[in-house]
């Protein structure tokens, strides 16, 4: 058990230019989470698969936030023409996909829009 | 309403004491709640998982959950400097885990 991994750790774009991070969920794991956070919150959910399938995304996610997750392995989150209300931490979450089975996370991944 | 709801804080427990976080939920078909622990610019990690009525211990940790309250708490015993973080709650309804906004613990010396 390797762990949920996040690249990059860090990100600092400028308004307006796209970028994209990368999750690499723990091997057994069939469910893959994208969730959002900023100072003082909980983490805000935004999609998760299961395996490929992408099986929700949340409302409050705008057009410009696109995810995938080719082969049911490892999941990109991309965000087009950043703004600086995107400035927050993405993290990714895995789990077995089963009622009682609780997320493990990854280190996140800090984005900062200037 | 929000699906999660927890006291913001900060909950100010002096060292040795017990520190009691609480939370309710909407979602009358949640089946799995979770406690997790977040430190200052790190991701959450797992404390305990609690699915029955009832209480859960794990050493210095225990659980409780009351479906017909909705209400889900967690006490920290003999509580040491170490567990000053945030502590999140989430529910499964189930399809996606939702988490409250967190309560931030302090323990005093």
């Amino acid at each position: 058990d390797t762990g949920v991994s996040q690249n990059p750790r860090h990100k600092i774009t400028k308004r307006g230019q796209n970028v994209t991070f990368r999750c690499d969920p723990i091997s057994e794991h069939n469910r893959l989470y994208w969730y959002r956070q900023t100072l003082g919150q909980g983490p805000e959910f935004l999609t998760y698969f299961q395996n490929e399938a992408q099986l929700e995304k949340s409302r409050l996610l705008s057009d410009r936030f696109s995810a995938e997750r080719p082969k049911g392995s490892f999941s990109t989150l991309e965000i087009q023409r950043t703004e600086q209300g995107d400035s927050a931490m993405y993290l990714c979450a895995s789990n077995q996909g089963t009622g009682n089975s609780p997320l493990h996370f990854g280190n996140g991944t800090r984005l900062t829009v200037t | 309403q929000k699906e999660v709801e927890q006291n913001s804080g900060p909950l100010s427990v002096p060292e040795g004491a017990i520190a009691s976080l609480n939370c309710t939920y909407s979602d009358r078909g949640s089946q799995s709640f979770f406690w997790y622990r977040q430190y200052s610019g790190k991701s959450p990690e797992l404390i305990m998982s609690i699915y029955s009525n009832g209480d859960k211990e794990d050493g210095r940790f225990t659980a409780q959950l009351n479906k017909a309250s909705q209400y889900v708490s967690l006490l920290i015993r003999d509580s040491q400097p170490s567990d000053s973080a945030t502590y999140l709650c989430a529910a499964w309804p189930p399809s996606k885990i939702i988490f409250g906004s967190g309560t931030r613990l302090s323990i005093r010396p």
